[in-house]
């Protein structure tokens, strides 16, 4: 069973601070990840995707992947109370077409 | 900019009853998917859908379950004969295909309520 886990949280943070959050997943083979945010009641809503090692930034979003450790995080800059969501790792799966998901980790920017 | 549509955004139904759930992906997107969310829990995957097939199914797309792309725009999730524990938000994602690319653009959903 392809696993993607997450820390639950609550994640709590002040303004302007940065909100780090993390993934980790079982298949070894994965090659594309994406990190979305879900605001309660509301569908998922894509931040970012990464496929290769390293960092990728996005205005205040940067996405980081490590596959040899089989870890990605998400990094908030300048965190505003509006980031406050539950934020989804998903992992595509590499046999076949669907998208693995994170439980998520919520976190709450406090003003 | 495109978006998926989903209607309707809630319904409420009795337990045995049929529902379609009814998407409109991205226009020019091949792949398509049905997910879904009970409250508190994960996005859990349903079905794919690619070239007027279903490409992959989950354990819980058992045969009360059926997926059809009637036309060139619309994508519906049916479900037979419902039960208590099928209340729960529907998503509905769509893929462009494009190589290189395999990011799935999310519906707003569609509350399910079974009584």
């Amino acid at each position: 069973q392809k696993e993607v886990e997450q820390n639950s949280g609550p994640l709590s943070v002040p303004e302007g601070a940065i909100a780090s959050l993390n993934c980790t997943y079982s298949d070894r083979g994965s090659q594309s990840f994406f990190w979305y945010r879900q605001y309660s009641g509301k569908s998922p809503e894509l931040i970012m995707f990464i496929y290769s090692n390293g960092d990728k930034e996005d205005g205040r979003f940067t996405a980081q992947l490590n596959k040899a450790s089989q870890y990605v995080s998400l990094l908030i800059r300048d965190s505003q109370p509006s980031d406050s969501a539950t934020y989804l790792c998903a992992v595509k799966d590499t046999g076949g077409f669907k998208t693995i998901f994170g439980a998520g980790t919520r976190l709450f920017v406090k003003a | 900019e495109p978006e998926v549509t989903q209607t309707p955004s809630h319904q409420v139904t009795q337990m045995g009853q049929e529902v379609i759930l009814r998407c409109v992906p991205i226009s020019n997107h091949l792949y398509f998917y049905w997910y879904r969310q009970i409250l508190g829990q994960k996005v859990e995957f349903l079905v794919s859908f690619y070239n007027n097939e279903i490409s992959e199914k989950s354990e819980i797309f058992d045969d009360q379950f059926s997926v059809e792309r009637p036309d060139g725009s619309n994508f519906t999730l049916k479900i037979r004969s419902t039960k208590l524990e099928d209340s729960a938000m529907y998503f509905c994602a769509s893929c462009s295909g494009e190589s290189g690319t395999d990011t799935q653009y999310f519906g707003p959903g569609t509350r399910l309520t079974v009584l």
